[in-house]
């Protein structure tokens, strides 16, 4: 019973390009969430989903960051036109739903940008 | 807005010692807290959940305790070994609202 899967594990971009994150749930779980850590700073929360459907989106930027989870395949974080700042650990989790349940983290991905 | 706090940031221990770190949260409406282990350069694994209606949760060498009333949480290792060596993150799910609140963790180090 695979973990929650990330990839790809490390990321490097050129400043203006566009950063693909990938994320598959731990197996049953329908509920993915996407938090970021800056360097030497706490995980803080971007964005909640369901299958197909956005739930609470209110730690993403307002531009240049999207977030989807299709009916079939992985969730997607996707950055566009990345700058210097976005470097940092992506991490995925995963869980049941409801209130009290398990999350399960992925290793992450760590993007650089150059 | 919640807000979640660990003391100490970083804590140096011989191998044996017994420790005790510290979290606290702003907002006593919590469903629950976990806390996690983080190793450099890898992902999360959760350690132990304590529901808001509980006290406390074991799992082997440790022990963790929650006062909500008093928005606060401790972590408890025994007899600590340096394979313990790593990041430890308090988080909380707030009532309503799914994501989890994180401190900024406490950097252990065992020393052998």
């Amino acid at each position: 019973n695979a973990g929650v899967m990330q990839n790809p594990r490390h990321l490097v971009r050129r400043r203006g390009q566009e950063a693909r994150l990938r994320c598959s749930p731990m197996k049953g779980h329908s509920h993915v969430y996407w938090y970021r850590q800056l360097p030497e700073e706490g995980l803080k929360f971007m964005v909640y989903l369901q299958k197909e459907n956005i739930i609470d989106e209110s730690g993403m930027p307002k531009e240049r960051f999207s977030a989807e989870f299709p009916k079939e395949g992985p969730s997607i974080l996707r950055i566009q036109q990345v700058v210097r700042g976005d470097s940092a650990a992506y991490f995925c989790a995963s869980d049941l739903g409801g209130a009290n349940t398990e999350a399960f983290f992925g290793q992450g991905t760590r993007l650089t940008v150059v | 807005k919640q807000e979640v706090t660990q003391i100490p940031a970083a804590l140096s221990v011989p191998e044996g010692e017994n420790l005790v770190l510290n979290c606290s949260f702003t907002d006593s409406a919590i469903y629950n807290l976990q806390w996690f282990r983080q190793d450099p350069g890898k992902g999360l694994t959760s350690l132990l959940l304590i529901q808001s209606s509980q006290r406390e949760q074991t799992s082997g060498r440790l022990n963790a305790s929650l006062d909500k009333s008093s928005g606060r949480s401790t972590l408890y290792i025994a007899a600590s070994q340096p394979g313990d060596s790593a990041t430890y993150l308090c988080a909380v799910e707030d009532t309503g609202r799914r994501a989890l609140t994180f401190g900024s963790g406490t950097r252990l180090q065992v020393q052998p």
